[in-house]
């Protein structure tokens, strides 16, 4: 249990959907990121929100929109997505924007785009 | 933006020492090292972090050279518990912007 909790831990969604993901933590921390992992793929960085601003959004198509209520919920929606969009979606929280800040990561939702 | 290289696999007996090494030739003055440890089903998991020189902590030691343009993760007499893939991350924070790059990720099988 790392204090950052996701769901659905699994999503199946066909390609004229709207679904949302969800991201909660437990920690207190100010920076929240949205992450993709493919298959042999290193991780990608999507997005990253600090104090509920995005301050990060690594060229990520108009497909997939962030949303931060607050510091502890990161929501991730999904629309009109592409079977290549299948992979697992991490969420992760640190105390605040530094590179030496550790990152605490949820279980992921695996999602699947058919 | 810095790259960064490891080795897709590793095998290792229990209870022998493994360690393994990332390459970032191109690491910027204000980036840090740090590795990560992900099981199946689960996100990545931090062991350990440096700027340079060594560090250690109760699960691992890591090894950056003064040139920084490696480090090595040390993971002493590992366990079948220890069979995960490892992650190199390079990242920094500055002028607005979140410079990172995870490597693609080594997978440690550990044999009995």
């Amino acid at each position: 249990e790392t204090g950052v909790t996701q769901t659905p831990r699994h999503l199946v969604m066909g390609m004229t959907n709207k679904k949302s993901l969800k991201c909660e933590q437990h920690l207190g921390h100010n920076a929240m990121y949205w992450y993709k992992q493919s298959a042999k793929k290193p991780l990608e960085l999507m997005f990253v929100y600090s104090l509920e601003e995005r301050v990060e959004n690594n060229s990520v198509p108009s497909r997939f929109s962030p949303e931060c209520p607050n510091s502890s919920h990161l929501f991730l929606h999904l629309h009109t997505l592409q079977p290549e969009d299948s992979a697992l979606y991490l969420c992760a929280s640190s105390p605040g924007l530094a590179g030496n800040n550790e990152q605490f990561f949820g279980p992921g939702t695996r999602l699947t785009v058919l | 933006l810095a790259k960064t290289t490891q080795p897709i696999s590793m095998d290792s007996y229990e209870g022998q020492e493994v360690n393994i090494t990332c390459s970032h030739n191109n690491i910027a003055t204000n980036d840090y090292i740090t590795w990560y440890q992900q099981f199946p089903s689960q996100g990545p998991r931090f062991i350990i972090q440096g700027y340079k020189t060594k560090v250690t902590n109760e699960v691992a030691s890591l090894f950056i050279p003064a040139d920084r343009k490696s480090s090595t993760l040390s993971l002493p007499r590992v366990s079948l518990s220890d069979t995960a893939v490892y992650y190199c991350l390079v990242a920094s924070w500055g002028a607005g912007s979140y410079q990172l790059t995870f490597g693609k990720g080594t997978k440690l099988s550990v044999i009995p």
